[in-house]
């Protein structure tokens, strides 16, 4: 059973644009949330988190958003850069836990 | 080196074969991870190591799969008579600190074996 869910497998955007990704969490002991960005033949690269005390963590042109009373985060990227083309993949874990739990990944596409 | 380091990078075998897949974790590094990810899928946890301590095996999918760290440093995953379905990119993942009372550790990811079972 997938505790982590990425319902959006690919997403096309427009330079310059703002980048959605979306991501839920069944798991209520989640309290911590990643986001990892993938490029081809290459491992995930770490890209920013977020604690369950927050609500919100920002890094230069990505943010994340936590809703915890709907299980929910997004990452924002603004503005999008055709760089930023890759595989992201949204990921939680528990406060005991050692494993992340990872989402399927959303495979995201700036243009031009 | 700078960063985690997976060989080999590719791996054909047959069905039956046995099959062991090395990690070089960042020097110092005391968490280890071992992941699985089926092609797409996200990355599925197999083990955790703190340094030669193998503190979850949870999810090693059968007693066919088995991991090692004697000194702490580099590990190895061994699958034995490999099945169709171990067919995956084994990712390795390493972290400075260990889990405990540290939540806020971020994972540095190998580039991964990629195992094909014929």
């Amino acid at each position: 059973d997938q505790q982590v869910k990425q319902n959006s497998p690919s997403l096309s955007v427009q330079e310059g644009r703002i980048s959605i990704l979306n991501c839920d969490y069944t798991n209520s002991m989640f309290d911590y949330f990643l986001w990892y960005k993938k490029y081809p033949a290459e491992g995930p690269t770490f890209l920013i988190s977020i604690s369950s005390i927050k609500d919100k963590n920002e890094d230069g042109r990505f943010t994340v958003f936590l809703n915890k009373s709907a299980k929910h985060l997004s990452l924002h990227i603004v503005p999008s850069q055709p760089g930023d083309s890759a595989v992201y993949f949204c990921a939680a874990r528990g406060n005991s836990g050692y494993a992340l739990n990872f989402g399927k990944g959303t495979s995201l596409l700036v243009t031009p | 080196g700078a960063g985690v380091s997976q060989s080999p990078r590719y791996k054909v075998a047959k069905r039956g074969q046995d099959v062991a897949l090395r990690c070089d974790p960042i020097s110092g590094h005391v968490s280890l991870f071992w992941y699985q990810q089926a092609l797409g899928q996200g990355p599925e946890f197999l083990t955790y190591f703190q340094n030669e301590a193998q503190l979850d095996k949870s999810g090693l999918p059968s007693d066919r799969f088995f991991a090692e760290r004697p000194e702490g440093s580099v590990s190895t995953l061994k699958i034995q008579r490999t099945q169709q379905e171990d067919s995956a990119v084994y990712l390795c993942a390493s972290s400075l600190v260990g889990t405990s009372g540290a939540t806020n550790e971020k994972l540095f990811f190998g580039s991964g074996t990629q195992l094909s079972v014929l």
